[in-house]
């Protein structure tokens, strides 16, 4: 079956600018998750959602980054008044269930001017 | 707190060579789940290989494999057969329990040289 994919892959934006980058789960996952990736480094976690519910959005570095599920399925995070250091790679990834595997979709880099 | 390190930041293999990456966390909890993905450059994040922790049986998937040490708090990854496709960063990873958030370490970069 498809697997997670995002939407776009890359944007560049001007500082101060609001993005929202998609994402599409694999479907029938239950959990969604959202991560934070610098240029060579490992992810780090932002948020993650089971079903609409947003159960934990402690990695979220400011009030500036919001991320919603509405319907279970496709999730969006949203970065208002965009700064140079939100330039990253921002993975998602979907598993079937809590604690299982996680698959990731191929990352939107964000490029803030 | 949780964390994950990988002491390598780089590595190289010459093809159809054994390489091992290393890899320690730090954890209180006693059940969890430890992965390695490889990510090759500018694609997507894939899964090698996963890991329960109650399990004392170490994970296998074709020419990969772990050596995981639960007392040390150790989980190396062995590339067999090594293949120029194989070239990517790696990445070990765990999930915190009662969070399901993957914790990574700051990755490997492997060279496999033809």
């Amino acid at each position: 079956g498809a697997g997670v994919s995002q939407s776009p892959r890359y944007k560049v934006a001007k500082r101060g600018q609001d993005v929202a980058l998609r994402c599409d789960p694999i479907s029938g996952h239950v959990s969604l998750f959202w991560y934070q990736q610098a240029l060579g480094q490992g992810p780090e976690f932002l948020t993650y959602f089971q079903n609409e519910a947003q159960l934990d959005k402690s990695g979220l570095p400011s009030d500036r980054f919001f991320a919603e599920r509405p319907e279970g399925s496709v999730s969006t995070l949203k970065i208002q008044r965009t700064q140079q250091e939100d330039s990253a790679v921002y993975l998602c990834a979907s598993s079937f269930r809590y604690q299982e595997t996680q698959y990731f979709g191929p990352g939107t880099r964000l490029l803030v001017l | 707190a949780q964390t994950v390190t990988q002491s390598q930041p780089e590595m190289s293999v010459q093809e159809a060579e054994t390489v091992t990456l290393s890899c320690t966390y730090d954890t209180s909890e006693n059940n969890y789940y430890l992965f390695w993905y490889k990510q090759p450059p500018s694609r997507q994040m894939i899964l090698v290989i996963r890991q329960e922790a109650y399990k004392q049986q170490n994970a296998t998937e074709n020419r990969f494999s772990v050596n995981f040490q639960k007392a040390a708090k150790s989980f190396s990854l062995k590339i067999s057969d090594s293949q120029l496709g194989d070239t990517a960063m790696y990445f070990c990873a765990f999930i915190a329990p009662n969070t399901g958030k993957l914790i990574f370490g700051q990755g490997t970069t492997l060279q496999v040289k033809p």
